[in-house]
């Protein structure tokens, strides 16, 4: 069973526009719900995170939208650059995080000059 | 440097080898999980400790892994009788507190 569901799995954008990428997660015991960012060949690196108390949490060009009634999470990039280009994983986590998180499958985003 | 390290970043093995591999986290940091990551999916928890004690270990933790975090610094994770299927990158990750997972490079494993 998948609880994390991630889309969509590739992404080109141009230089300057908004890059978006959706999760939807089945397990409401999550109650944390951070982002992370993969090069290849590097471990993933965490960016943003949101709990489900705020409806957007905004760091930098990274903004996260939450729709907890929907059980519904998104990335924005603004202003998206070349060096944005990596994979991108939502994932969700029951705060007592004793199982680890639960990753989605991953957006590979291309931000084309 | 004050990241999670990982040792040895890269591990080539013949089918049936034992494997080790280690996991330094960032210091004080008290939690402490492995995952294992395969081609264009994301990673997946294997197993947690909270300083030394193993707290958590999913079903995907056959009976060939063993891992040990034995003076609440420094884990290990162990794979025994390794398989074609256990060829993955196996990564470490650490936390101060339940929340905010910082990860290590990862060790890839190919296993002939």
């Amino acid at each position: 069973q998948q609880q994390v569901k991630q889309s969509p799995q590739s992404l080109i954008v141009q230089k300057g526009g908004i890059s978006i990428i959706n999760c939807a997660y089945e397990n409401t015991a999550f109650d944390y719900f951070p982002w992370y960012q993969q090069f290849p060949g590097k471990g993933p690196a965490l960016l943003i995170a949101i709990r489900p108390d705020v409806s957007e949490k905004k760091e930098g060009r990274f903004t996260i939208s939450f729709n907890k009634s929907a059980k519904q999470f998104s990335l924005h990039i603004m202003d998206s650059q070349p060096g944005d280009s990596a994979t991108y994983f939502c994932a969700g986590q029951w705060g007592g995080g004793a199982d680890g998180l639960t990753f989605g499958k991953g957006t590979h985003l291309i931000i084309q000059p | 440097d004050t990241g999670v390290s990982q040792d040895p970043r890269h591990k080539i093995t013949k089918r049936g080898q034992n494997v080790t591999f280690r996991c330094d986290p960032i210091s004080e940091h008290n939690r402490l999980y492995w995952y294992r990551q395969t081609l264009g999916q994301g990673p997946e928890f294997l197993t947690y400790f909270q300083n030394e004690a193993q707290l958590e270990k999913s079903r995907l933790l056959s009976d060939r892994f063993s891992a040990e975090r034995p003076k609440g610094s420094f884990s290990t994770l162990e794979i025994q009788r390794t398989e074609q299927g256990d060829s993955a990158m196996y990564l470490c990750a650490s936390s101060l507190g339940a929340l905010g997972q910082f990860f290590g490079p990862g060790t890839r494993l190919t296993v002939l």
